[in-house]
């Protein structure tokens, strides 16, 4: 089975701080996303990135950056965080070819900023 | 169904019954459908997907339908159990563009035992 493990389950946080959320999956899937998960909002796209080294913008990447040196990780930066970005954030994997069928998600992320 | 709002639609069936998951897409470009579920803790896991050249799909015990005229999208769960409880999403994919699939705002289904 596939596995996309995120490194935290909870995590809080300072207004201003940078923040790092790691997600690492064991597939050798190309294609990885970062999806952040509001109440009635449902799932909204930050970035994803389909190789290495490459990034492409979602639907919310203000105020986030994203980094990908190696094909099976995939982080999230917020370079300042501000208490909007308290959320769930969930991270995704799929095979290249199939970039929009059957993603693979992690557990996610429980971000509180104080 | 899945709808504007904060709020998240809530489905309350009692186990054995069968459920009806509603879900409205916008995008007429979209050809491509997928169902995820998400149980609490965890993150969404796939259940069923159905392209736009058909107008229904099954799987073990769920059904997808589809209705490209009105743009709307249906999972309907047999025999509902208390595993079934969770947030149910639809995404929608386009032909063209990133195909990235766009994600409803979910459906809660509670079964009572």
């Amino acid at each position: 089975d596939v596995k996309v493990t995120q490194s935290s389950r909870y995590l809080v946080k300072r207004t201003g701080e940078k923040v790092f959320l790691e997600c690492v999956q064991d597939m050798d899937h190309e294609n990885m996303f970062w999806y952040r998960q509001d109440p009635g909002l449902g799932l909204r796209l930050i970035y994803f990135s389909y190789d290495v080294k490459m990034k492409e913008k979602g639907d919310i990447p203000e105020g986030y950056s994203v980094s990908r040196e190696k094909k099976e990780r995939f982080s999230l930066i917020l370079e300042s965080a501000s208490t909007n970005q308290t959320s769930m954030y969930l991270c995704a994997s799929s095979i290249l070819g199939m970039i929009r069928e059957k993603l693979f998600f992690g557990s996610g992320t429980q971000l509180s900023v104080l | 169904g899945e709808s504007v709002g904060l709020h998240l639609p809530t489905l309350s069936v009692q186990e054995g019954d069968n459920s009806i998951i509603n879900c409205a897409y916008s995008n007429s470009a979209s050809d491509y459908f997928i169902w995820y579920k998400q149980e609490s803790g965890k993150g969404p896991q796939f259940i069923i997907d159905i392209r736009s050249n058909m107008d229904k799909r099954q799987g073990q015990r769920v059904t997808v339908l589809l209705n490209k005229t009105v743009k709307h999208l249906s999972l309907q769960i047999a025999a509902t159990q208390p595993g079934d409880s969770a947030v149910y999403f639809c995404a929608e994919s386009p032909q063209g563009g990133s195909y990235i699939p766009t994600f409803g705002r979910g459906t809660s289904l509670i079964v009572h035992p």
